[in-house]
């Protein structure tokens, strides 16, 4: 089975604070996600990558960043965290083209992060 | 102006009967579409996807129904037991994707009571 680990699961910070949040998956899989959930609004992706050292915004880019250095891990960075922050993330994977199982996306267990 | 709505964001539904949750979209590039459930603290899990060359899949007691006439997509679940209680996440992408181009509507939470 795909395995998308999120080490952190609750979280909580003071505004202004530098926070790390770290996805690892085991499946050798090329693409790696980050998407916030919010009540109401679904899941919003915020930064994507298809391979080391390369990433995308996604449709909510703004106060945060990425980084991939390794294949099968995939961080997210607030660099100065708010209170508007305050959300579920989701971290997720999903194989190249032609592989199985391209078309569906598996998640990790969140990280829910409060800021203070 | 979100392409994927899930109007009801809620829904209770009495042990034993069918439920019906549903989907609409507005972009008609959109080809492929999936359904992920959610329980409370753990992330989402994909539950059936269905591509537009149908019209239905099956997968045991769940069944996706597409419309893409009317842009509609409906899951049917019969029949509901309490652990199926959680959040539905409709999701729509245009083929080929990556990934980046799925687009998740808002959920919806069903609750079977017992």
């Amino acid at each position: 089975d795909v395995k998308v680990t999120q080490s952190s699961r609750y979280l909580v910070k003071r505004t202004g604070e530098k926070v790390f949040l770290e996805c690892v998956q085991d499946m050798d899989h090329e693409n790696m996600f980050w998407y916030r959930q919010d009540p109401g609004l679904g899941l919003r992706l915020i930064y994507f990558s298809y391979d080391v050292k390369m990433k995308e915004k996604g449709d909510i880019p703004e106060g945060y960043s990425v980084s991939r250095e390794k294949k099968e891990r995939f961080s997210l960075i607030l660099e100065s965290a708010s209170t508007n922050q305050t959300s579920m993330y989701l971290c997720a994977s999903i194989p190249g083209q032609g592989a199985s199982g391209a078309n569906v996306l598996t998640f990790g267990a969140g990280s829910r992060l409060t800021v203070l | 102006d979100q392409q994927v709505k899930q109007n009801s964001p809620s829904l209770s539904v009495q042990e034993g009967r069918i439920s019906i949750l549903n989907c609409d979209y507005t972009n008609s590039m959109f080809d492929y579409f999936l359904w992920y459930k959610k329980y409370p603290a753990e992330g989402p899990t994909f539950l059936i996807s269905i591509s537009s060359i149908k019209d239905k899949n099956e997968d045991g007691r769940f069944t996706v129904f597409l419309n893409k006439s009317a842009k509609h997509l409906s899951l049917h679940i019969v029949p509901s037991q309490p652990g199926d209680s959680a959040v539905y996440f409709c999701a729509a992408s245009a083929l080929p994707n990556y990934g980046q181009n799925f687009v998740f509507g808002p959920g919806t939470r069903l609750s079977v009571l017992p």
